[in-house]
């Protein structure tokens, strides 16, 4: 299966420290989005790329959130300085865009970070 | 505004029994549509998708959902509910190639025995 894949799987971490997850996309595809989802809630939409470049940020990536993607394959969403408020589980989605595209988006299993 | 309506947060139905889940959406046009299903510690998982063409569309599990263009509808539909069908359920919209899909805020789905 050559699903999207996520690492890690859950994250613990203390306050104030920094995190960096992965994303490997479906291969084919070409654009790639991290999503933010808190329980009870739907996905929220943080960043978006088509190949290397980062096209969208959301309002609710503050600076300390930064995403990379620096070969147009894999992606890697950063938080500085993590705060309790971060505790979430991190989507990243890939869909193949472009022409008449539907941009069908193909989750991973999401990587759940809880801050102490 | 674009927005995706899902009016039932939550919805306990008996196995066996059908189910019908409402998703209404706000749109100049015909967008395009899908459900996708989140069971507990799984992924997102798209259910169907409707683009275009016959409004009634089948998708995985027994699922099927219906395009109604005169009520911004797209409910999803199952004629038989399983146990293994308890999950959070989302409808979606692209309107219209748009890289950035608009979600609702879910449906979650219990299935008594």
């Amino acid at each position: 299966d050559t699903g999207v894949s996520q690492d890690p799987r859950h994250k613990i971490t203390k306050r104030g420290q920094n995190v960096t997850f992965r994303c490997d996309p479906i291969s084919e595809h070409n654009r790639l989005y991290w999503y933010r989802q808190t329980l009870g809630q739907g996905p929220e939409f943080l960043t978006y790329f088509q190949n290397e470049a980062q096209l969208e940020k959301s309002r609710l990536l503050s600076d300390r959130f930064s995403a990379e993607r620096p070969k147009g394959s894999f992606s890697t969403l950063e938080i500085q300085r993590t705060e309790q408020g971060d505790s979430a589980m991190y989507l990243c989605a890939s869909s193949f865009g472009g022409g008449y595209s539907y941009n069908e988006q193909f989750f991973g299993p999401g990587t759940r970070l809880t801050v102490l | 505004a674009q927005s995706v309506t899902q009016p039932d947060i939550h919805i306990t139905v008996s196995e066996g029994a059908s189910l019908e889940l409402r998703c209404n959406y706000s749109y100049g046009a015909t967008p395009y549509l899908f459900w996708y299903v989140q069971s507990p510690g799984q992924g997102l998982q798209l259910l169907l998708k409707y683009f275009s063409g016959d409004t009634l569309v089948q998708g995985i599990k027994g699922f099927e959902a219906e395009f109604k263009r005169s009520q911004s509808s797209f409910n999803l539909r199952k004629p038989s509910v399983h146990w293994s069908d308890a999950a959070e359920y989302f409808c979606v919209v692209n309107p219209g190639n748009n890289r950035k899909l608009i979600w609702g805020l879910g449906t979650s789905l219990a299935v008594n025995p």
